[in-house]
């Protein structure tokens, strides 16, 4: 049964402390998203990558945040300094572009910085 | 931006009755998905409709798309409790790059 994994699942921080959240997309998918869902904000799309190549970060505030793929099974996403309005649930999805333009998410990353 | 504009925000219905939620979006899409989020888990696929159909169904699932009216609607037949969840519409714009935009969800709650 494939499925999209995320760490950590939760994780409580300090305000200024780096946050590291991992993502390993369902093999063989070649598009990787991050979102982040806040009561006020909903999903908004930080990041898009396809092939590993990074093709839309618009929405990701660039100063402290920043999302790479070393490669096809990991994406990380990073926040450096984290600050207290960070507090969200970090998604990853992955998908395909050969097949159905369907997304596959993750159980999530709950994030509260303090 | 927002694409996907849900309505109602919150519904709540009997166990048995039809629960229908709709979606309106501004551009061109070259499809529109609905997802479904239970409380503290990811969004999970439901039902995707290409903007050259006009009706889909999937098991208690239906979905009509009306591109004149860039609107969708979903309904679900014959509710259960376990249908309580957030309803999100997605769309894939045309040239969007396989990005979808999602609204901001639809609340519904069944009661037993």
């Amino acid at each position: 049964d494939a499925r999209v994994t995320q760490t950590p699942r939760h994780k409580v921080t300090e305000m200024g402390q780096e946050v590291t959240m991992r993502c390993q997309p369902i093999l063989g998918h070649n598009t990787v998203f991050w979102y982040r869902q806040t009561m006020m904000q909903g999903l908004e799309l930080l990041a898009y990558f396809r092939n590993r190549a990074p093709l839309d970060d618009s929405g990701m505030p660039k100063d402290r945040f920043s999302a790479e793929m070393p490669d096809a099974t990991l994406a990380t996403l990073k926040i450096q300094p984290s600050e207290p309005r960070d507090s969200a649930v970090y998604f990853c999805a992955s998908g395909s572009t050969s097949g159905r333009q369907t997304q596959y998410f993750g159980p999530g990353t709950r994030l509260l910085v303090l | 931006s927002q694409q996907g504009e849900e309505d109602p925000q919150a519904l709540s219905i009997q166990e048995g009755e039809n629960a229908t939620m709709n979606c309106s979006y501004k551009t061109s899409i070259n499809n529109l998905q609905w997802y479904r989020q239970n409380s503290g888990r990811g969004l999970v696929h439901l039902i995707l409709i290409r903007s050259n159909e006009r009706e889909k169904h999937s098991g208690r699932l239906r979905v009509t798309l009306d591109t004149s009216k860039k609107s969708s609607s979903l309904l679900i037949t014959a509710s259960r409790a376990a249908d309580t969840a957030s309803y999100f519409c997605a769309t894939d714009e045309t040239g969007a790059n396989s990005k979808l935009t999602f609204g901001k969800g639809i609340t519904l709650s069944v009661r037993p």
